[in-house]
């Protein structure tokens, strides 16, 4: 079946202008997880949405970043007024909840630079 | 905080060898253990999973699991230059996912 999508591929931005990156999740999968990559750098958990539940958000580096998922489906992160040390591989993960609620499928992720 | 503790290489192997990757934690209570594959450029990609102690076996691939020592390997059989990439190990945390940075194996034909 189809796995995680996200767009776009590739966002190239001028400092100070906001951003919205979205995610599918696999269809079923209630939990939905955003992580950032930086180059050569591990991943960096930011928030989680898990069914109807408040997110989790503790990863969130700043009040910059914002996310949220409408209809227990789609998410969109949005970066305001970013920043060059916001440039990375953002990642998005879904997994089945409950059940194997820890097996986490990647989509390709959003290369984010910003000049 | 939870931890999750990788070297991370470069692990260099010639083709046809094991490679063994190896994988500490720190919270005594995590019960489900990860690991996946990236290759450079690429998103992480989940190849195994194992919640009990001992071995567990997928193809060339076997994960082992000791919670009474807290840690978490990875045996590779039969290595082949397509293995090079960087192996995340995962352990059920409070995100609830807990990523290691990873190892870096490069598999040398």
């Amino acid at each position: 079946g189809a796995g995680v999508s996200q767009s776009p591929s590739n966002k190239v931005t001028e400092k100070g202008k906001d951003v919205e990156l979205r995610c599918d999740p696999i269809s079923g999968h209630t939990a939905l997880y955003w992580y950032r990559q930086s180059l050569g750098q591990g991943l960096e958990f930011l928030i989680y949405f898990q069914g109807n539940s408040a997110p989790d958000k503790s990863g969130l580096p700043s009040d910059r970043f914002s996310a949220e998922r409408t209809g227990g489906s789609v998410s969109t992160l949005t970066i305001q007024r970013t920043q060059q040390e916001d440039s990375a591989v953002y990642l998005c993960a879904s997994s089945l909840w409950p059940g194997r609620s820890y097996e986490q499928y990647f989509g390709p992720g959003t290369r984010l630079t910003v000049t | 905080q939870k931890e999750v503790e990788q070297n991370s290489g470069p692990l260099s192997v010639p083709e046809g060898a094991i490679a063994s990757l190896n994988c500490t934690y720190s919270d005594r209570g995590s019960q489900s253990f990860f690991w996946y594959r990236q290759y450079s450029g690429k998103s992480p990609e989940l190849i195994m999973s194992i919640y009990s102690n001992g071995d567990k076996e997928d193809g060339r691939f076997t994960a082992q699991l000791n919670k009474a020592s807290q840690y978490v390997s990875l045996l590779i059989r039969d290595s082949q230059p397509s293995d090079s990439a960087t192996y995340l190990c995962a352990v059920e945390g409070n995100t609830p996912l807990v990523f290691g940075k990873g190892t870096r194996l490069s598999v040398i034909a």
